[in-house]
């Protein structure tokens, strides 16, 4: 079975410009997350979604943080514009039914904001 | 969701068990335990989880103590391929809410097996 699909998985960019993620989880799992990982710290939590309703993207910067998931299916996490802080690891994860169940990620995409 | 402590760092032999332990003394009666670790360049990886009694599966062992305020994963055999970061992480069980099964990762341990 194939594990959670993201691409790209390295992405440098100059920082004002815009950059989008993407994410394809694991056939069948209705919950997808993004989160965010900055060098030496645990992931944090970005968005879910349940289908394609985002029901929690409180730590979600919405000013230039946006994410869709058309059809409950695939997902698109997009930054415009990105700054230099923004440089990091952005993983995406998926699970089956309760947000309860396990959990998981992808290989993550590496951002770097120059 | 409580908070967990972990050390920074851990040593093991290769071969020898490996024990990581975790703190997490306001943890609630609806509160499990979940541990995760994360090998470089992967994303984070499950291994297992409990609320009360202990736990066992194909990767590791869970033991979590009677006031439930700390509990300990073991390796029983680690190998090279074991070093990672690993995470101690406690999660709610109440429904409803942004918080509803969030998972709210730390710095974790590092583990490194030696040869």
């Amino acid at each position: 079975e194939a594990g959670v699909v993201q691409s790209p998985r390295y992405k440098i960019i100059e920082k004002k410009q815009p950059v989008a993620f993407w994410c394809n989880p694991i056939s069948g799992h209705n919950t997808l997350y993004w989160y965010l990982q900055n060098l030496g710290q645990g992931p944090e939590l970005l968005i879910r979604y349940e289908n394609e309703e985002a029901v929690d993207d409180s730590q979600l910067p919405k000013d230039r943080f946006s994410a869709e998931r058309l059809k409950g299916v695939d997902s698109t996490l997009k930054i415009q514009p990105a700054e230099l802080g923004d440089s990091a690891v952005y993983l995406c994860a998926s699970s089956f039914g309760s947000s309860y169940n396990e959990q998981f990620f992808g290989p993550g995409t590496r951002l770097t904001v120059l | 969701d409580a908070k967990t402590t972990q050390p920074t760092s851990m040593d093991c032999a290769e071969g020898r068990a490996a024990n990581l332990p975790c703190n997490h003394s306001t943890i609630s009666g609806n509160e499990y335990v979940y541990w995760y670790r994360q090998i470089h360049s992967q994303g984070p990886q499950y291994i297992i989880h409990g609320l009360k009694n202990n736990e066992t599966n194909e990767m590791a062992s869970l033991i979590i103590t009677e006031d439930r305020k700390s509990s300990t994963l073991i390796l029983p055999h680690a190998t090279l391929r074991d070093t990672a970061v690993y995470y101690c992480i406690v999660r709610g069980t109440n429904a409803g809410g942004t918080s509803y099964g969030k998972l709210t990762f730390g710095q974790g341990t590092i583990l490194t097996v030696h040869p």
